[in-house]
């Protein structure tokens, strides 16, 4: 069974740095693409980037460029969002999703991981 | 971020029909790019409901059917059931962007 499973949720103050996971387990973590999503609160799902985990290459939306850091480690299986400078309006719940293939659709999620940032 | 656009909320009685529409344009779902769609329950992550425009993933009901029109996509629900209520979102790629995008997401309501 394909699972992708997150790590659990996070409160951090602004200012501080943040990595968050994605653990994937029933398929061949190497082959397809991993893409992170951002929901702020109440609204609609957005595009951050997308990560190869072979060979890690990495494409980011121009929205997320410079904000945030996806890296991928396939000895773990393990796929990575980081923010070296937290605001409070990175506050969001944050999925990380299988690309079926790059330019496809997502075929599983993960279950979300709720960051919080307040002082 | 979002040029897929959806209408912000859709409504029906248990039974009946409903579409969502998503409109794009020439750089994305004019340019021929596959539309999939999600359903969001509340509280939870989307999962697949269409993929490739019109195709239905193994154990979504066949009261879910997606098509294509031009630069618009529609989902049509039939015989809409309690469980229907979610938001739904619609994504695609854009060329221009260079970027997947996703729709405005509609949120479905059974009266």
């Amino acid at each position: 069974e394909v699972q992708l499973v997150q790590s659990g949720a996070e409160v951090k103050k602004p200012g501080e740095s943040l990595k968050i996971s994605c653990k994937g387990s029933g398929y061949s973590f190497t082959t397809y693409w991993i893409g992170w999503v951002r929901q702020m609160p109440g609204k609609g799902l957005e595009w951050m980037g997308i990560i190869y985990p072979d060979d890690s290459d990495t494409r980011y939306s121009p929205s997320f460029q410079g904000q945030v850091t996806i890296s991928a480690d396939k000895s773990i299986s393990a796929a990575y969002l980081q923010w070296s400078s937290l605001k409070a309006s990175d506050s969001a719940i944050y999925y990380c999703a299988r690309l079926r293939a790059r330019g496809s659709y997502v075929d599983y999620w993960g279950q979300g991981t709720l960051v919080i940032v307040s002082s | 971020q979002s040029v897929l656009t959806q209408p912000p909320s859709v409504s029906g009685a248990l039974g009946q029909r409903v579409t969502i529409s998503c409109t794009g344009s020439s750089s994305n779902i004019g340019a021929g790019y596959d539309v999939h769609w999600y359903q969001q329950l509340p509280g939870t992550a989307p999962k697949v409901l269409i993929y490739g425009n019109k195709n239905r993933p193994s154990g979504v009901p066949d009261r879910f059917s997606g098509s294509k029109s031009g630069s618009s996509v529609s989902l049509a629900i039939t015989g809409l059931q309690a469980e229907d209520e979610a938001d739904y979102h619609c994504q695609s790629y854009d060329n221009s962007l260079s970027d997947y995008i996703f729709g405005t997401g509609t949120k479905v309501t059974v009266l």
